[in-house]
């Protein structure tokens, strides 16, 4: 069964301090791996996409890896904003058929 | 990056009454889109894959007479909730495939929060 697990579940962050979100997977056959960030009411916006062969991409102060190896990956967020709160979100693809496995999200929270 | 809109953003309709909801892509065509739905702090649940000029494939559990889905155009998917009840409240998101690339990328609409009261 295709899952996607996240961690942690949410976390709270000061204003200007780092943090790194996780993200396990068990998708296969595996075509490529996103992450998203969901604002409360609104759809989830691309962050980064990664293939097979890529294990790192940057997004202004995001930076995603991926292990395709050990099938994880991290979001890294530098210098976090009040804005940077949100749902982010581990999408796996499937490879040969669009469909797309979600984790349930790392609930952030940045206080000043 | 490519757009994707919905319309309407917000609807609050009385039980029994149905509501459409209208899935756009802006600037490319997409052959195919998908309908989600989200309850709070839930991860996205596909219910269904909208494929223009053909018929809607739908999630098992999901039921085709009560979700109608029609792609009758490369940049319009409309979703219609029939006989909508307060379990049917919920936030409803539909996506994209935008082919080419290395790789087929999809994009969300901004969703549709949906009351029935």
């Amino acid at each position: 069964k295709n899952q996607v697990e996240q961690s942690p579940q949410s976390l709270i962050i000061l204003e200007g301090k780092n943090c790194t979100l996780q993200c396990n997977y068990t998708v296969s056959p595996f075509s490529n791996l996103r992450w998203y960030k969901q604002d409360t009411g609104r759809g989830p916006v691309s962050l980064t996409i990664m293939t097979f062969s890529e294990n790192t991409k940057s997004n202004g102060r995001y930076t995603a890896t991926l292990d395709a190896d050990t099938k994880q990956s991290s979001l890294h967020i530098t210098a976090s904003q009040l804005s940077d709160s949100a749902s982010y979100i581990c999408v796996v693809s499937v490879y040969g058929n669009n469909r797309l496995a979600f984790g349930k999200g790392n609930q952030v929270v940045v206080i000043p | 990056g490519a757009v994707v809109s919905q319309h309407p953003s917000w609807v609050i309709c009385k039980s029994g009454t149905s509501v459409k909801i209208e899935c756009r892509s802006l600037d490319f065509q997409a052959t195919t889109m998908f309908w989600y739905r989200q309850f709070p702090k839930q991860s996205l649940m596909l219910m269904a894959t909208s494929n223009e000029g053909s018929k809607a494939t739908y999630e098992q559990g999901v039921e085709k007479d009560k979700f109608l889905i029609n792609h009758a155009s490369l940049t319009l998917s409309t979703l219609t909730v029939t006989s909508a009840h307060p379990e049917d409240s919920s936030f409803y998101i539909c996506s994209a495939i935008r082919t080419g690339g290395s790789y087929n990328e999809q994009f969300f609409g901004p969703g549709t929060r949906l009351t029935v009261l």
